[in-house]
């Protein structure tokens, strides 16, 4: 099956600093792709949708400031936690649309001092 | 909000099938059901996904209700790197919805 890879699969970081996670479309190309949050024992909440070449979507109570989302190219869509808190830290996982199936990464831990 | 409704957990022993549930009593007549899985830690992994007839790959068989208001996901001999969360989701098929999870059932696979 299609392979959906996310770097870095952890990062540590300062409460106030800025982390990047990278999702990547390895072996097809991806329109659409999706960023999840996941609290420990919880399901994944859909945080907003990046679609290539345009601006992201958004869910509800999720604050495109703090969570920007670039998606440049068809294989690869970027999450900056900006000014990152320790209530972001979390699990975040991305996916990818393929012909009928969405394709998940393996996520990335962030945890934030 | 998620469109289906799962137990929340199960336990199964090893060796025997493991049969989840999953009620959709308000799925459309162009959406499917998929099933996910994920095992802690890990992204979810797809494991397989049907309209109206019974489905079955490597991994696992799908039975839907003639009605389609439910399905069932049979693992016909659940081993312990079986025990993850299950997630029964609806949506159109070709479409680039958004994926919605519920809670989900935690399986427990038992030595």
């Amino acid at each position: 099956g299609a392979v959906v890879s996310q770097h870095p699969s952890r990062v540590i970081c300062k409460s106030g600093t800025s982390v990047k996670i990278e999702c990547r479309s390895l072996d097809f190309q991806a329109t659409t792709m999706f960023w999840y949050r996941q609290f420990p024992k919880q399901s994944l909440m859909l945080m907003a949708t990046s679609n290539e070449g345009s601006k992201a979507t958004y869910e509800q109570g999720v604050e495109k400031d703090k969570f920007l989302i670039n998606h440049a190219s068809l294989t690869l869509s970027t999450l900056t936690v900006t000014s990152a808190h320790p209530e972001d830290s979390s699990f975040y996982i991305c996916s990818a649309q393929g012909d009928y199936l969405q394709y998940f990464g393996p996520g990335t831990r962030l945890t934030v001092l | 909000d998620a469109k289906t409704t799962q137990p929340p957990s199960m336990d199964c022993a090893e060796g025997r099938a493991a049969n989840l549930p999953c009620n959709h009593s308000t799925i459309s007549g162009n959406e499917y059901v998929y099933w996910y899985r994920q095992i802690h830690s890990q992204g979810p992994q797809y494991i397989i996904h049907g309209l109206k007839n019974n489905e079955t790959n490597e991994m696992a068989s799908l039975i839907i209700t003639e009605d389609r208001k439910s399905s069932t996901l049979i693992l016909p001999h659940a081993t312990l790197r079986d025990t993850a969360v299950y997630y029964c989701i609806v949506r159109v098929g070709t479409s680039y919805d958004k994926v919605i999870f519920g809670p989900g059932t935690s399986l427990s696979v038992i030595p």
